[in-house]
C-alpha cells in the first residue's frame, strides 16, 4: 500500500516555541494531504486541508495563524504550530489520499507533541 | 453537522468468537465508508472500505453496508487477541471528506 511518512515520531517543546511537522508521500504524489489532531481516548479530528500550490482548507475552529499549513510539493506538506501552549499537547497525525478524487486515505504515523 | 456515531465500548469477546462493530451516520449523501483499526499510540490503520449496499468480505474481515438504514459495520470472524484495538468507522461524503466515529474499543480474550 501507499506509504505516508511524519517527522518527527515525537517532540517534547517548551512554551512558546514552535513546531514544524514534516508530512511525506514516499511513492506517490499527493495534490491534497490531511492534517488530524487526536486527543487521548479521543477520534481523530480533522484541522484542515492541505493543498498543493494553494491556501489550506482550515476547519471550523481551527486557528490558520497559529496551525501553519504550506503544501511546498506533491509529496510534502509541513504544518507549524506556533507559539504552542500546553493545551496543544496532542497527536498530529496526517493522512492522504491514495489516489486523486479517492477517499480512501492512508496515514503517516503521527507526531505526538507535548509542550512543556 | 456531520455525525457518525459508534459505541465506544470496550466490546470484549472470547477468542475465537465473531465480533461485531457498528456505525451509523446522519448524511444520507455519504458516498464511501471505512473501517480503520488503531492500535494504542498508534496512528489508524485502513482495514476496509466499501461503497455499495451488501457485503464485502475479506478474509476474517466482512463489512457490511445498509445505506437505507444509515448504517454500516464490520464483522470480524476467529478474533484474535491481535485484534484488540480500537476501530474507528469513517464515512466520506461526495467531496471525499472523511468524518470519524468516536472508535469502539475491541478486547479479545484468550
Amino acid at each position: 500500500g501507499a506509504v505516508v511518512s511524519q517527522h518527527p515520531s515525537w517532540v517534547i517543546c517548551k512554551s512558546g516555541t514552535s513546531v514544524k511537522i514534516e508530512c511525506r508521500s514516499l511513492d506517490f504524489q499527493a495534490t491534497t494531504m490531511f492534517w488530524y489532531r487526536q486527543f487521548p481516548k479521543q477520534s481523530l479530528m480533522l484541522m484542515a486541508t492541505s493543498n498543493e500550490g494553494s491556501k489550506a482548507t482550515y476547519e471550523q475552529g481551527v486557528e490558520k495563524d497559529k496551525f501553519l499549513i504550506n503544501h511546498a510539493s506533491l509529496t510534502l506538506s509541513t504544518l507549524t504550530v506556533t507559539s504552542a501552549h500546553p493545551e496543544d499537547s496532542s497527536f498530529y497525525i496526517c493522512s492522504a489520499p491514495r489516489l486523486a478524487g479517492v477517499a480512501e486515505q492512508f496515514f503517516g504515523p503521527g507526531t505526538r507533541l507535548t509542550v512543556l | 453537522q456531520k455525525e457518525v456515531e459508534q459505541n465506544s465500548g470496550p466490546l470484549s469477546v472470547p477468542e475465537g468468537a465473531i465480533a461485531s462493530l457498528n456505525c451509523t451516520y446522519s448524511d444520507r449523501g455519504s458516498q464511501s465508508f471505512f473501517w480503520y483499526r488503531q492500535y494504542s499510540g498508534k496512528s489508524p490503520e485502513l482495514i476496509m472500505f466499501i461503497y455499495s449496499n451488501g457485503d464485502k468480505e475479506d478474509g476474517r474481515f466482512t463489512a457490511q453496508l445498509n445505506k437505507a438504514s444509515q448504517y454500516v459495520s464490520l464483522l470480524i470472524r476467529d478474533s484474535q487477541p491481535s485484534d484488540s484495538a480500537t476501530y474507528l468507522c469513517a464515512v466520506a461524503d461526495a467531496g471525499n471528506m472523511l468524518t470519524f466515529g468516536g472508535g469502539t474499543r475491541l478486547m479479545v480474550k484468550p
